[in-house]
């Protein structure tokens, strides 16, 4: 059974880098798919944040990606977001999962709240 | 790129059926095959429920169904029952390794 657990700070001052780690059990993410992130803001939709392949080819969001970096580090099965220049607009639940272009297992899921 | 169109609200009756559109253009829902419907309970993480158009995966239930036609893909609740309400997203794969997501459906069973 793959499970994924987001771990990080919830809460990010405005103009820093938010970071979260995704740990993955049950598959090895060297083995294939890919893995990627998604938020929600509160009371909003989801929204696609990227991707990352085992080779460490990564797919971002438009209209993030200036700001985004996706990293995977296989020897410990995870992967990692970091999300530069936060704003309050940026404040959301973050999830990741594993992906085929369809995102079959999430995580949890954690707050994060950009404020000072 | 915008999102996904679909309706803000949907409502049944329990043993009732209701269909959720999506809406897209020929560049996302209707040029792939990578269409997915996930239900979102209040203070949860999405659970997929229809992939590749009309794929379920297991332990989700046959009342549960996909189609699409030309831009519009659509997922189709049978026989409603009360764990079914919820909010509901679609998805699709919108061409240069990019997905997009629709604006989620709150499904009422009355």
């Amino acid at each position: 059974q793959v499970q994924l657990q987001e771990s990080g700070p919830g809460l990010v001052k405005p103009s820093e880098t938010l970071s979260l780690t995704c740990a993955v059990s049950g598959y090895s993410i060297s083995s294939g798919y890919h893995w990627g992130w998604i938020r929600q803001a509160p009371g909003k939709g989801l929204e696609w944040i990227g991707n990352i392949y085992r080779s460490g080819i990564t797919y971002y969001n438009p209209s993030l990606k200036s700001r985004v970096t996706i990293l995977a580090d296989t020897s410990k099965n995870q992967f990692t977001l970091k999300l530069s220049s936060v704003t309050a607009a940026d404040t959301a639940v973050y999830y990741c999962g594993r992906v085929d272009w369809t995102f079959d297992y999430w995580g949890q899921g954690t707050l994060v709240i950009v404020s000072s | 790129q915008s999102a996904l169109t679909q309706p803000p609200s949907a409502s049944g009756s329990p043993g009732q059926s209701v269909t959720i559109s999506c809406t897209g253009t020929s560049s996302d829902v209707g040029g792939y095959k990578y269409v997915s419907w996930y239900q979102q309970h209040p203070g949860k993480a999405p659970k997929l429920m229809i992939y590749e158009v009309t794929k379920r995966p297991s332990g989700v239930p046959d009342r549960f169904s996909g189609s699409k036609s030309g831009n519009t893909a659509s997922l189709t609740v049978s026989g409603l029952q009360a764990e079914d309400e919820a909010d509901y997203y679609c998805s699709s794969y919108a061409g240069s390794n990019n997905v997009l997501f629709g604006g989620g459906t709150k499904l009422t069973v009355l």
